[in-house]
């Protein structure tokens, strides 16, 4: 039982670049969600899903994208990458039988230039 | 807007004593609040979690409370060690999904 995992673990991309970071679960949650952690600041949400085929914007949407095919993969895309989003992302999902508590990812640490 | 707040940024402690890291926030409609623990480079782990209608949880050596009419949490590490050294995150849960996150305080247990 891997729990939430996250696929790179880090990246360095150049202003203008795309990228797809991957997050799989294998608990069978029925929520999923990414967030980005800067210095300083809380985490906060960008895109969330609340079931396979939904996604729904968060608190700092603008400049990604997200998709949901497989229940158990949830997918943050950037299209251009810009520096303001350097930072670390982090997935995490829950189900709601459980207080909606959350299980997170170890991230990934993004870097753009 | 829900608004969360951690203080200190960062706190230091010799070994054994005991911690009281502070959360607070700003609209007392909570379902729960969960505490977290962060160690650098790493994912989130969640520690506790207190439902709105509890007044405190408890977990070995660790100890949280709610007061909901006041905005505030309080998490109590006992005999701090070493490996208590991380950042520790509150968040609380204010709809379905939504959960609002402080900025953590840093603890450093010197040995």
């Amino acid at each position: 039982n891997a729990g939430v995992t996250q696929t790179p673990k880090f990246r360095v991309l150049k202003t203008g670049q795309s990228m797809t970071l991957l997050c799989a679960q294998d608990m069978n949650h029925e929520y999923m969600y990414w967030y980005r952690q800067d210095p300083g600041m809380g985490l906060r949400l960008i895109h969330y899903s609340v079931g396979e085929g939904t996604t729904a914007k968060g608190e700092v949407p603008d400049g990604y994208n997200v998709s949901r095919l497989k229940k158990q993969n949830f997918l943050l895309g950037l299209e251009s990458a810009a520096p303001s989003q350097t930072s670390v992302y982090f997935c995490a999902s829950s189900r709601p039988d459980r207080f909606y508590e959350q299980y997170f990812g170890p991230g990934t640490r993004l870097t753009v230039t | 807007k829900q608004e969360v707040t951690q203080i200190p940024a960062a706190l230091s402690v010799p070994e054994g004593e005991n911690l009281v890291l502070n959360c607070s926030f700003t609209d007392s409609a909570i379902y729960n609040l969960q505490w977290f623990r962060q160690d650098p480079g790493k994912g989130l782990t969640s520690l506790l979690l207190i439902q709105s209608s509890q007044r405190e949880q408890t977990s070995g050596r660790l100890n949280a409370s709610l007061d909901k009419s006041s905005g505030r949490s309080t998490l109590y590490i006992a005999a701090s060690q070493p490996g208590d050294s991380a950042t520790y995150l509150c968040a609380v849960r204010h709809g379905d999904y939504k959960l609002s996150f402080g900025a953590g305080t840093t603890v450093t247990v010197r040995a």
